[in-house]
């Protein structure tokens, strides 16, 4: 059972350009969670995420990011017209369900740089 | 939302056991404590869950007194390989990560 997969790995973009990452979350998980981490410190919630539905976006920027979860596909998170800030290893997860003590699985991140 | 406090780093030498105390005093009833590790450049990874009392896996074990307001990630024998951020969360409807304790396991 192959866990959670991100794409791409490593990704570089000039400022202004749009970034698009993402994420598969394991078989049979219909709940999706990013998060964001900047060098030396603690991952930081960004958006969760069920089949089609946005459940929670409080941690993420109000303007120029947007995530989707659509019935067939992969979970994608775009950053538009990035700046050097959003520098950072941004994680997905998943888990099966959701409530008291879900586990949340993560995949490898994605390396965003901005230049 | 539960806020936990962890030490920023700590030093152990192989072979060592290492314990890890997490304090949640605000911890609501139904929730509950989670370990999580990270290397770096990769995501975190469980490592163990809790709710009360003892909790013991193959990996490690979580000790969590009666009142709940800590808890404790006990890893026994310590390798090199052990090197990472341990991050203690309290796992309720949602989850926060804060900075984390960082391990450094020294030959």
């Amino acid at each position: 059972n192959a866990g959670v997969m991100q794409n791409p790995r490593h990704l570089v973009r000039r400022r202004g350009q749009e970034a698009r990452l993402r994420c598969s979350p394991m078989k049979g998980h219909s709940h999706v969670y990013w998060y964001r981490q900047l060098p030396e410190e603690g991952l930081k919630f960004m958006v969760y995420l069920q089949k089609e539905n946005i459940i929670d976006e409080s941690g993420m920027p109000k303007e120029r990011f947007s995530a989707e979860f659509p019935k067939e596909g992969p979970s994608i998170l775009r950053i538009q017209q990035v700046v050097r800030g959003d520098s950072a290893a941004y994680f997905c997860a998943s888990s099966l369900t959701t409530g008291y003590g879900e586990t949340q699985y993560f995949g490898p991140g994605t390396r965003l740089l901005v230049l | 939302l539960a806020k936990t406090t962890q030490p920023i780093s700590m030093d152990s030498y192989e072979g060592q056991e290492v314990n890890i105390t997490c304090s949640h005093n605000n911890i609501a009833t139904n929730d509950y404590i989670t370990w999580y590790q990270q290397f770096p450049s990769q995501g975190p990874r469980f490592i163990i869950q809790g709710y009360k009392t003892k909790v013991t896996n193959e990996v490690a074990s979580l000790f969590i007194p009666a009142d709940r307001k800590s808890s404790t990630l006990s890893l026994p024998r310590v390798s090199l390989s052990d090197t990472a951020v341990y991050y203690c969360l309290v796992v309720g409807n949602d989850m926060r990560f804060g900075a984390g304790t960082r391990l450094t396991v020294k030959p």
